[in-house]
């Protein structure tokens, strides 16, 4: 059993398009969290929910909604995509937002934008 | 605000070698915790250790071992008898124990283990 799933593993699509990536984790954990993987290798937090509440919303263009309609679950909307959206995106999740708890990822979703 | 630098982009090795990669940490606080993650070409992200401020022990897991030392703000991270399957990207992380903080990561190393 993964422990934390994304779906789609690759999303290629067109600029202007608007597109859903979706996560979930059995994990039983509270928090969830979306980071970005650029083309280097840099990962950087984006947002983090504790039990379905935003903590953390770092410097993201409001193209980029999460919504997470439970705690098991943070999903990320993407509108009106750009070609500086293509990355990876990684979701991972601990069992509580204290800094010592190990963030587990899930396989990440590569995302690409002609 | 808290950084961490990863000097080394990329390392090459034969197998059987050790090597080490360095992992240097900036922050003002006297609480943080460190991490090491790994991601092999298959892409995923995959936890090693945590090691918080106040434990400078030395751990050691099979073939990995880490050195954390406070006086120089490392956490190095060593891979005795490297094996082609230890290629991969190595990613150092930090986080604080103040508010809601973030985990900082590295840029990464890229680790090339050849037969």
């Amino acid at each position: 059993d993964t422990a934390v799933s994304q779906t789609p593993k690759y999303l290629v699509t067109q600029m202007g398009n608007d597109k859903s990536i979706k996560c979930e984790q059995n994990l039983g954990h509270d928090t969830m969290y979306w980071y970005k993987q650029d083309s280097k290798k840099f990962l950087k937090i984006m947002f983090s929910y504790n039990n379905k509440e935003l903590i953390i919303n770092e410097t993201v263009p409001n193209r980029f909604s999460p919504k997470s309609p439970d705690k098991a679950h943070l999903n990320l909307h993407i509108n009106s995509l750009e070609l500086g959206d293509s990355a990876v995106y990684f979701c991972a999740s601990s069992q509580v937002a204290n800094p010592w708890d190990t963030q587990y990822f899930g396989p990440g979703t590569r995302l690409t934008v002609l | 605000a808290q950084k961490v630098t990863q000097a080394q982009t990329e390392i090459s090795v034969v197998e059987k070698e050790d090597v080490t990669l360095d992992c240097v940490y900036e922050t003002r606080d006297t609480t943080y915790y460190l991490f090491w993650y790994k991601q092999p070409p298959s892409g995923e992200l995959v936890f090693l250790i945590r090691r918080n401020s106040f434990d400078e022990q030395n751990e050691i897991s099979g073939r990995y071992s880490w050195n954390f030392q406070k006086s120089t703000s490392s956490f190095n991270f060593t891979i005795t008898a490297s094996q082609v399957v230890d290629s991969a990207v190595y990613f150092c992380a930090l986080r604080l124990l103040s508010g809601y903080s973030t985990l900082t990561f590295g840029k990464g190393t890229m680790l090339l283990v050849s037969p």
